[in-house]
């Protein structure tokens, strides 16, 4: 049980475009999803909580604009990359917790965004 | 502010040669602490919860302890299979769903 899939699992793209990441929960709803990024030999940081039916909430220094996050139903949150540029290339890692409170976070297998 | 750091950063066995990783935390009124595992290019997969001092958790190879100030993930004659990074962290204050994670050890057991 648990499990969290994330799509697409590599991206390689233009400068400018924009990317969209999917996170799904396959067999439990999740009203809040989070949203991680991780470098290279580096642990996860936490870029924004997923809610839904509402405004995602962000980390300081993470811009909203340029990272947006839409969690339209108990199951799915996407993120998209806009005007994505070199220095955005990451791995990105979503994850979602059931609903009690106690529960452990589980995670998606992350997304390799390279912008060239 | 919350802290959680994990030592050694890596660390390399031998195939049945036990060890114990650390992850010492300072946080405002603990209500948990995670143990994943991540191997490389995937994300993180969950081990083990513990919720108050004194609480200890096992699986397969891996057991899990938890004291006011630290704990410990020990690895009991590990195989090449258990080589991944281990994280651990702890849920923020006033904010259960959102973790603060250690950097992680990075565990390496050869044949």
């Amino acid at each position: 049980g648990a499990v969290v899939s994330q799509h697409p699992s590599r991206v390689i793209c233009k400068s400018g475009t924009s990317v969209k990441i999917e996170c799904r929960s396959l067999d439990f709803q999740a009203t809040t999803m989070f949203w991680y990024r991780q470098f290279p030999k580096q642990s996860l940081m936490l870029m924004a909580t997923s809610n839904e039916g509402s405004k995602a909430t962000y980390e300081q220094g993470v811009e909203k604009d340029k990272f947006l996050i839409n969690h339209a139903s108990l199951t799915l949150s996407t993120l998209t990359v806009t005007s994505a540029h070199p220095e955005d290339s990451s791995f990105y890692i979503c994850s979602a917790r059931v609903i009690q409170e106690d529960q452990p976070q589980h995670f998606g297998d992350g997304t390799r965004l390279s912008i060239l | 502010e919350d802290q959680v750091t994990q030592s050694p950063e890596a660390l390399r066995l031998q195939e049945g040669e036990s060890s114990s990783l650390n992850c010492s935390y300072t946080v405002s009124g603990l209500r948990g602490l995670f143990w994943y595992r991540q191997d490389p290019g995937k994300g993180p997969e969950f081990l083990f919860t513990l919720y108050s001092a004194g609480e200890e958790k096992e699986k397969e190879r891996l057991k899990a302890t938890l004291t006011k100030k630290e704990s410990f993930l020990h690895i009991t004659a590990p195989k090449p299979e258990d080589s991944a990074t281990y994280l651990c962290a702890v849920p923020q204050y006033r904010s259960w769903g959102k973790l603060q994670f250690g950097a992680g050890t990075q565990v390496v057991v050869t044949p």
